[in-house]
């Protein structure tokens, strides 16, 4: 099967830019994740939805970073206006519904971010 | 807030050398999944175990749950280069939710 899908691989900002990170997760799987990755640390998640209800989005900054997922699919995250602490990875992951501690999850692999 | 502390954070060997990483928290978990990260890639989960005091066999590969389902460990065989990676423990908080916490990483060298 195909696994998730992320784009783009690669992308340079100015400060205060904005930019957005797209996601495709695996056919079927009804909740998606994004996480957050710094340089050798574990990812930090940001905002899971299942289908395009959010779950948890208790540590996402909500006063610059969105997201949202159309029709329980493909999914957006944008951030604006970007400052440097927000250079890192940004992960998408996707799991089937009430089985992540059976199956896991499985990731893309993911957006870097670099803000200068 | 829940946490996970990965120990040791950074490990360099030799190639046929044993090893073993720790995963420890103050907290419950439902499940513990381990998952071994590629420069340039996104985790691939390794094992998934669930039983307090459960222990997985994945070739040279040993993880173990703890009692309490609160730690767990993974011990490396005969280590080989391509054991090299960014090892991240993942304790899974609700079952319901299917939510996830990283523990924070170790950094595995394998030098041939």
């Amino acid at each position: 099967e195909a696994g998730v899908a992320q784009s783009p691989r690669y992308k340079i900002i100015e400060k205060r830019q904005s930019v957005a990170f797209w996601c495709n997760p695996i056919s079927g799987h009804a909740t998606l994740y994004w996480y957050q990755q710094i340089l050798g640390q574990g990812p930090k998640l940001l905002i899971q939805f299942q289908n395009n209800g959010v779950v948890d989005d208790s540590q996402l900054p909500k006063d610059r970073f969105s997201a949202e997922r159309l029709k329980g699919v493909d999914s957006t995250l944008k951030i604006q206006p970007a400052k440097l602490e927000d250079s890192a990875v940004y992960l998408c992951a996707s799991s089937l519904v009430g089985t992540g501690g059976n199956y896991g999850y499985t990731f893309g692999s993911g957006t870097r971010l670099t803000v200068v | 807030t829940q946490l996970l502390e990965q120990s040791p954070q950074f490990l360099s060997i030799q190639e046929g050398e044993n090893l073993t990483v720790y995963c420890n928290s103050s907290s419950v978990f439902s499940s513990l999944q381990w998952y071994r990260q590629e420069p340039g890639e996104g985790p691939v989960l390794l094992v998934t175990v669930v039983t307090g005091g459960e222990v997985k066999k994945l070739k040279r590969l040993t993880f173990q749950f703890g009692d309490a389902r609160k730690d767990s460990s993974l011990h490396i065989t005969a280590a080989q280069p391509g054991d090299t990676g960014l090892y991240l423990c993942a304790g899974e908080v609700d079952g319901a939710t299917n939510k996830l916490i990283f523990g924070t990483g170790t950094l595995l060298a394998v030098q041939p």
